[in-house]
């Protein structure tokens, strides 16, 4: 099966500057990589999300990478805010022709801290 | 639409007992997936539905854990007997088809003690 690695697992910059959240991934036949923010005690809400025929997107301050020569996606959060402070999930999962969506696969998570 | 429900989104049961989750998917989406979420493992997938229909239990722990979904807006996840390790987190998600982003519910914290 998928499996997903997440680096890091605490991420700590100060406010307005860049953070960078990377995932690998293990099965190539993968090809739906979203993220979810999840504040705490809160439900995890999909923030965005990119298919293997993209290489790159974009929603105004957060921007995610793939590349699937090396199997990893980057989630790039910019000018960051206070209101950003939360864990970071991505995750994968195979859209078979025919058979749907699968399970999604998560990381481990990546507690995002906005220092003032 | 009100979204995913869950109900109810706290349960504090003594080991032993039996534990009902349960959950309504928004309208139209035909998967819907249990997961589970603990400080050491993270997100697990425990099993998904489409069109009611379970397609994959193998994260299900052991047997102790079973779920059904006998229409197409409700689902439950049954725990009998619990145990202290099952304490988590457990979310229900819904989402329309073919890795389209899944809509989560508010969760079921569970303590077994």
């Amino acid at each position: 099966g998928e499996n997903v690695e997440q680096h890091p697992s605490t991420l700590s910059v100060q406010e307005g500057d860049s953070a960078v959240i990377k995932c690998t991934y293990s099965d190539s036949a993968s090809n739906y990589f979203p993220w979810y923010k999840q504040e705490l005690g809160k439900r995890p809400q999909l923030i965005i999300d990119i298919r293997s025929n993209v290489g790159e997107k974009k929603d105004q301050r957060i921007a995610v990478t793939l590349n699937k020569t090396a199997k990893h996606f980057s989630l790039h959060i910019t000018e960051t805010q206070p209101e950003d402070s939360a864990v970071y999930f991505c995750a994968a999962s195979s859209d078979y022709s025919g058979g749907g969506a699968d399970g999604l696969t998560f990381g481990k998570g990546t507690h995002l801290i906005i220092q003032p | 639409d009100a979204g995913v429900i869950q109900s109810p989104r706290h349960e504090v049961t003594e080991m032993g007992q039996e534990v009902t989750l349960r959950c309504k998917p928004i309208s139209g989406h035909d998967y819907l997936f249990w997961y589970r979420q603990t400080m050491m493992r993270g997100l697990e997938l425990l099993i998904y539905f489409n069109n009611n229909v379970p397609i994959d239990d193998s994260g299900m722990p052991e047997d102790r854990f079973s779920a059904k979904m006998p229409n197409a807006s409700f689902s439950t996840l049954k725990i009998q007997p619990s145990e202290p390790r099952d304490s988590a987190v457990y979310f229900c998600a819904s989402s329309l088809a073919r890795g389209l982003g899944y809509t989560f519910g508010s969760g079921t914290r569970l303590t077994v003690v």
